[in-house]
């Protein structure tokens, strides 16, 4: 298993380019999430996903949008990129049958905006 | 509102020594898992240790153990025989299993630095 994977590692954008977030997990779990990591600071929910067609907002939805069409991928969407978004995503899943609600991380990306 | 508070910033610790890192929530749910997640500079996001709510007896994993109090809402990890590779962000995450949507709730981290 490779388990969660996110590309890119790293990108750099100007200012009103947008761009897209890959997430793919091979362990066939249920939920999947998207996460910012500001400097120094923790994990804020952007985006969830309860299963393949169902998507739900977190914390901080705004210039964000996301797709659910299977399992495996959970692309975020970023339209409008403003320096606000320069920060490190995370993607995540879990298996919420499994009563043991581990997630599982992908690498991150870093992104910056300028 | 479910919340978790991590009120250490930063700490320090020498090598072989015992920290312990703390951390409080609040909810009103009865079901629920806590997690502590380890952050090194690598940013990985690293599960340490997971304790349910349901069960009183505290969990461990090899150097890394938590004290959970209930009806304090704390849920404390102790790491003992600190070594270099403990240098990390340590957050501690919270999930409630009977709201019918399995979102997580992190704190904002401590950042360890096991000194030599």
């Amino acid at each position: 298993n490779a388990g969660v994977t996110q590309t890119p590692k790293f990108r750099i954008l100007k200012i009103g380019q947008s761009m897209t977030l890959q997430c793919t997990q091979d362990m066939n779990h249920n939920y999947m999430y998207w996460y910012r990591q500001d400097p120094g600071m923790g994990l804020k929910l952007i985006y969830y996903s309860v299963g393949a067609g169902i998507t739900d907002k977190g914390e901080v939805p705004n210039g964000y949008n996301v797709s659910r069409s299977t399992t495996e991928d959970f692309p975020l969407r970023l339209e409008l990129a403003a320096p606000s978004q320069t920060s490190v995503y995370f993607c995540a899943s879990t298996n919420t049958g499994m009563v043991k609600y581990e997630q599982y991380f992908g690498p991150g990306t870093r992104l910056t905006v300028t | 509102a479910q919340t978790v508070t991590q009120s250490q910033p930063e700490m320090s610790v020498q090598e072989a020594e015992t920290v312990t890192l703390s951390c409080t929530y609040d909810t009103s749910e009865n079901n629920y898992y806590l997690f502590w997640y380890k952050q090194p500079p690598s940013r990985q996001m690293i599960l340490v240790i997971r304790q349910e709510a349901y069960k009183q007896q505290n969990a461990t994993e090899n150097r890394f153990s938590v004290n959970f109090q209930k009806a304090a809402k704390s849920f404390s990890l102790k790491i003992s025989d600190s070594q270099l590779g403990d240098t990390a962000m340590y957050f501690c995450a919270f999930i409630g299993s009977t709201s019918g949507t399995y979102k997580y709730i992190f704190g904002t981290g401590t950042r360890l630095k096991v000194l030599a």
